[in-house]
């Protein structure tokens, strides 16, 4: 398997921007999560998904943030408008079924900077 | 809620030295205790988990963490390190089936020297 694949790897955008990220989980997971990583932060849970749909959305910074999961395959994070406090790295996660304490699978990550 | 502690920011060791690294949980219940690996530039991989059982537990790459209830402690080791283990680690907790958020520690910095 390919494993969580995210795109894109880099994204430099100026503020005010929209900015679309996108995962395509592994095959067969049922359940999906963004993080985002920041050296102030850490790795900070923004949004779960089980089975295409928004469990829980309570660590989206506002909303200028939203996640959509139209698809067992695809989900995308979007940032309009965008900031510089936006700046981080968004990782993109799946698992076989949340819940029964299977591991998350991560992808390598989307590095954000906003100027 | 529980809290995940990783006392150690950055740990220097020689390649072939032993290392340990620290973690320390915030839980009234047993947890279900992970660490995970991030080399730079990457994703972060699991080395291991713990969910019931013996309390040593072994993972990837050679690592090993054990358990302690009586200290809340989840600490990794390995034996003799490569320069390949040269990353940042971090350990999590999800503390029911129910609650699939993992938190983690602030992480720390392995640095390896020849």
């Amino acid at each position: 398997d390919a494993g969580v694949i995210q795109s894109p790897r880099h994204e430099v955008t100026e503020m005010g921007q929209e900015v679309t990220l996108r995962c395509k989980p592994i095959s067969g997971h049922n359940s999906l999560f963004w993080y985002r990583q920041t050296m102030m932060r850490g790795l900070e849970l923004l949004i779960y998904f089980n089975n295409n749909v928004p469990i829980d959305d309570s660590g989206m910074p506002e909303d200028r943030f939203s996640a959509k999961m139209p698809n067992a395959s695809f989900s995308t994070l979007k940032i309009q408008p965008s900031e510089p406090r936006d700046s981080a790295v968004y990782f993109c996660a799946s698992s076989p079924l949340a819940g029964t304490y299977y591991e998350q699978y991560f992808g390598p990550g989307t590095r954000l900077t906003v100027t | 809620a529980q809290s995940v502690t990783q006392p150690d920011i950055h740990i220097t060791v020689s390649e072939g030295a032993s290392l340990e690294l620290r973690c320390n949980y915030s839980y009234g219940a047993t947890p279900y205790l992970f660490w995970y690996v991030q080399s730079p530039g990457q994703g972060l991989q699991l080395l291991l988990k713990y969910f019931s059982g013996d309390t040593l537990v072994q993972g990837i790459k050679g690592f090993e963490a054990e358990f302690k209830r009586s200290q809340s402690s989840f600490n990794l080791r390995k034996p003799s390190v490569h320069w390949s283990d040269a990353a940042e680690y971090f350990c999590a907790v999800e503390t029911s089936p129910n609650d699939y958020k993992l938190s983690f520690g602030a992480g720390t910095t392995v640095t390896v020297r020849a």
